[in-house]
């Protein structure tokens, strides 16, 4: 099946700073990718699709200055948590999508100090 | 508004035995179905999907789940559980003219018991 990885898979920073988490498809090439965040215990909850050479669409409440979203190229997708606080902390998934289904990575740890 | 139910959110099964998980989603047009399994830490495994056709879909690790139109529900099914399958299970739906977007349910923990 088709494989996503994700970058790194645990990150740990202080409050303030940005981290930059890296979306891959391995072993094809994805239009459109999807950024999740999951809470613990929690569901995943959409944040933003990112399109190939467009600006990314952000779903209601989701702050676009916040969560900085590129998609340079066909196997790519980056998600930059801006000056970085407490709350940001969570498990960011991203999802890369196929001919009929998403792919999903293995998820990236966040835990901001 | 657009939702999916799984209205367990815990349930405990002995190894063994057989296992059901309830998904009801709210929408007129009968949208893409999916369940995905997550294990601790983990990304998303898809388990099986549901586009068109027989309303009886067999997946991996031996699941297998039935679309019901009549009950807009999508139950999740193993005949006997490995102690392997204790994990998060979620429901999703794309919506057909949501681009792709996937709306996931609550989640069902599963506990294997010995």
């Amino acid at each position: 099946g088709a494989v996503v990885s994700q970058h790194p898979s645990r990150v740990i920073c202080k409050s303030g700073t940005s981290v930059k988490i890296e979306c891959r498809s391995l072993d094809f090439q994805a239009t459109t990718m999807f950024w999740y965040r999951q809470f613990p215990k929690k569901s995943l909850m959409l944040m933003a699709t990112s399109n190939e050479g467009s600006k990314a669409t952000y779903e209601q409440g989701v702050e676009k200055d916040k969560f900085l979203i590129n998609h340079a190229s066909l196997t790519l997708s980056t998600l930059t948590v801006t000056s970085a606080h407490p709350e940001d902390s969570s498990f960011y998934i991203c999802s890369a999508r196929g001919r009929e289904t998403q792919y999903f990575g293995p998820g990236t740890r966040l835990l901001v100090l | 508004a657009q939702s999916v139910t799984q209205p367990d959110i815990h349930i405990t099964v002995s190894e063994g035995a057989s296992l059901e998980l309830r998904c009801n989603y709210s929408y007129g047009a009968t949208p893409y179905l999916f369940w995905y399994v997550q294990s601790p830490g983990q990304g998303l495994q898809l388990l099986l999907k549901y586009f068109s056709g027989d309303t009886l879909v067999q997946g991996i690790k031996g699941f297998e789940a039935e679309f019901k139109r009549s009950q807009s529900s999508f139950n999740l099914r193993k005949p006997s559980v490995h102690w392997s399958d204790a994990a998060e299970y979620f429901c999703a739906v794309e919506y057909r003219d949501s681009w792709g977007k996937l709306q996931f349910g609550a989640g069902t923990q599963v506990v294997v018991t010995p």
